[in-house]
């Protein structure tokens, strides 16, 4: 069994400030993918970056990156220079990746992040 | 590329009544899979797909059936619509190869049941 803890329902962070979103994670694989992603008011879900459990160094992806910290659990995800366009809900989500036939994965509960002028 | 299609974007069913979710994707993905979305609760996964003719539980099954029977095309069928389903429901899809990548979700279909 999986399960991701997302412990900040809400944010609100300045304009221009560096935004951290924290995510700690349980999973008994030995392998597995952390995701994160952004739903803005819209709806839509917008994959925004992924992390492998072997990977070596942490993933970037612009303004994106994730603080993987293996020996905590941990996968937070770090948006600097926030832009008022970043205020959405943010979901981390994971998957094993060792096989066995199953696939999808498991989200947490999510963070409201506010960004405020 | 029109990615992962939802229909329809809104319904209100009766309490009872029967309908079938529709997702197909033109990515020629292998997986897919059906989550449900609630206030306070993120996704769960309800079903999913690895192929054309497997199907699987997810962590939210009861009530819904599921069939693959072409890659593009992923139907969600309500048996008899309870209250308890009204919820937004999405469909996602993802390949495979030597990069992972993130699954591409649908745009949501918003269920109410009464």
């Amino acid at each position: 069994a999986q399960k991701i803890t997302q412990t900040q329902p809400g944010m609100f962070v300045q304009e221009k400030e560096a935004v951290t979103l924290d995510c700690t994670y349980d999973t008994s694989d030995p392998s597995y993918g952390l995701f994160w992603y952004k739903q803005p008011s819209s709806g839509e879900m917008i994959f925004l970056i992924y992390q492998g459990s072997y990977d070596q160094q942490n993933a970037t992806e612009g303004r994106y990156s994730l603080n993987f910290q293996k020996a905590r659990k941990s996968a937070n995800l770090v948006i600097s220079a926030s832009q008022l366009g970043d205020s959405a809900m943010y979901f981390c989500a994971m998957r094993g990746l060792s096989g066995g036939g199953a696939d999808g994965l498991t989200f947490g509960k999510g963070t409201h992040l506010i960004i405020q002028p | 590329n029109a990615g992962v299609t939802q229909t329809p974007k809104f319904q209100v069913l009766k309490t009872g009544q029967s309908m079938t979710l529709q997702c197909a994707q033109d990515m020629n993905h292998e997986y897919m899979s059906w989550y449900r979305q609630d206030p306070g609760m993120g996704l769960r996964l309800i079903h999913y797909s690895v192929g054309a003719g497997i199907t699987d539980q997810g962590e939210v099954p009861n009530g819904y059936n599921v069939s693959r029977s072409t890659t593009e095309d992923f139907p969600l069928r309500l048996l008899s619509a309870a209250p308890s389903q009204t919820s937004v429901y999405f469909c996602a899809s993802r390949g495979t190869g030597g990069q992972i990548i993130g699954y591409t979700f649908g745009s949501g279909t918003r269920l109410t049941v009464v």
